[in-house]
């Protein structure tokens, strides 16, 4: 089984939905993270979380929320989609004093329509 | 928070030949690092650089820290097709203290064989 999951895989929405996208990881590691990926653009961090208590915004937070939920669960929602959310958004994680080393999910696409 | 810049945007080249990409920064760094992502999945990390001058190797991958501590250059000898992807730099979001990372904006490889 993958070490860093991401459900869904695929989503499709409408303008002006709520959305959640969910992380899971069984590497034991306190550090979680979101990223979105733009064609050309890179990756761009959104919320990272250094330990189940500790939630800190990235470079593109507006427009996104978190929640971690647990050690080994953090969740990305876009409360009201617009369409410039389309992207790719992955997950990663990494260890306690380390943050070189992220692991990465397999990513979620989203479309917004 | 620091930026990164990459070049080139993307590469075109036969198989067998030698690649080189940069990645400069708008300040200092004291970490370079460089992932590769795969089609279809997230990154991983395949060099981590921690010493201004450093040349690090990973098969026939080798990187180097600038001196300068504001670049890094990322080597690829004798391409094969599963070199395809996409390949970051990245580094330290914030200059001190409990950071996350910031990436660049990828350099696309594709080999033609």
């Amino acid at each position: 089984d993958a070490d860093v999951t991401q459900t869904p895989r695929n989503r499709i929405t409408k303008t002006g939905k709520r959305i959640m996208l969910e992380c899971s990881q069984t590497k034991g590691h306190d550090r979680m993270y979101w990223y979105r990926q733009d064609p050309g653009l890179g990756l761009q961090l959104i919320y990272y979380s250094f330990d189940v208590k500790d939630i800190n915004k990235g470079e593109i937070s507006d427009g996104y929320s978190v929640s971690r939920q647990a050690q080994a669960k953090f969740s990305l929602s876009l409360e009201s989609a617009i369409p410039n959310q389309t992207a790719l958004y992955f997950c990663a994680t990494s260890d306690r004093g380390s943050t070189e080393t992220q692991y990465f999910g397999p990513g979620t696409r989203l479309l917004v329509l | 928070g620091q930026q990164l810049n990459q070049s080139p945007q993307s590469m075109f080249i036969q198989e067998g030949e030698d690649v080189s990409m940069n990645c400069t920064s708008s300040s200092i760094f004291n970490t370079w690092l460089w992932y590769k992502q795969d089609p279809g999945e997230g990154p991983v990390l395949l060099i981590a650089l921690y010493k201004a001058g450093e040349l690090t190797s990973n098969g026939r991958l080798t990187a180097q820290f600038g001196i300068t501590r504001k670049d890094s250059f990322l080597n690829i000898s004798a391409s094969i097709p599963s070199d395809v992807g996409i390949y970051f730099c990245a580094g330290p979001l914030y200059l001190s203290g409990n950071t996350p990372l910031v990436f660049g904006k990828g350099t696309r490889l594709s080999v033609i064989a």
